[in-house]
């Protein structure tokens, strides 16, 4: 069974840019989470994703956003690259919300 | 309070001792406690996990301790090999789908 896949793995950008990150769930799984790991702050929780609607989401500003699509794959968006977003992006999937969450490799965002 | 507090920040443990970390949560409505284990420029992949209903669960070398009352949990990394070294992160769920993540513990064990 494939695990979760996330593209691309690595991203620079530049302040005031957009970013676009893309994560796949394993199949079956219809729930998918993004957290951001930056250095020195640990896991964050950023958005939470099911059915197709967001259903949670962390202490974040509105210019984080995403979608979940009809076969469940996910976009995360970050509009208005500040250079404190540098971090790794991680997406989760799990079967449901009361089940497993299995991370994918992460997407590394570095905003110069 | 969403929070989950880990100690310590970092360990250092022989090859062959245990390596224990400590986690902590005031949430009551956290039902679910998973740990899972993060090498550097790797996603965290689950170790193993527990529900508060259970008092110990072990698999393999991990056993997880849980202290309902005490609202603290605790991994027990048995036989410590340097393959163990990695970060090990808490954490705790609750119904909104929300990991909330203890701070880490960066383990070292040497040969």
């Amino acid at each position: 069974e494939a695990g979760v896949t996330q593209s691309p793995t690595h991203l620079i950008k530049t302040r005031g840019q957009q970013a676009t990150l893309r994560c796949s769930p394993i199949s079956g799984h219809t729930s998918v989470y993004w957290y951001q790991q930056a250095l020195g702050l640990g896991l964050q929780f950023l958005l939470w994703y099911d059915e197709g609607e967001e259903r949670n989401r962390g202490n974040f500003p509105p210019r984080f956003s995403g979608r979940q699509f009809p076969n469940y794959s996910s976009e995360l968006n970050v509009n208005a690259l500040e250079l404190e977003d540098s971090a790794l992006y991680l997406c989760a999937s799990s079967r449901t919300v009361q089940e497993t969450q299995y991370f994918g490799p992460g997407t590394r965002l570095l905003v110069l | 309070q969403q929070q989950v507090k880990q100690s310590p920040q970092s360990l250092i443990v022989q090859k062959g001792g245990i390596s224990i970390i400590n986690c902590a949560y005031e949430n009551t409505a956290f039902d679910y406690f998973p740990w899972y284990q993060q090498f550097p420029g790797k996603g965290p992949a689950l170790l193993i996990a527990i529900r508060p209903d259970v008092s110990e669960k072990k698999e393999g070398r991990f056993t997880i301790s849980f202290n309902k009352s005490a609202k603290q949990f605790s991994l027990h990394i048995m036989d410590s090999q340097p393959g163990d070294s990695a970060t090990y992160f808490c954490a705790a769920v609750n119904q909104g789908g929300k990991l909330i993540f203890g701070q880490g513990t960066e383990l070292s064990v040497k040969p």
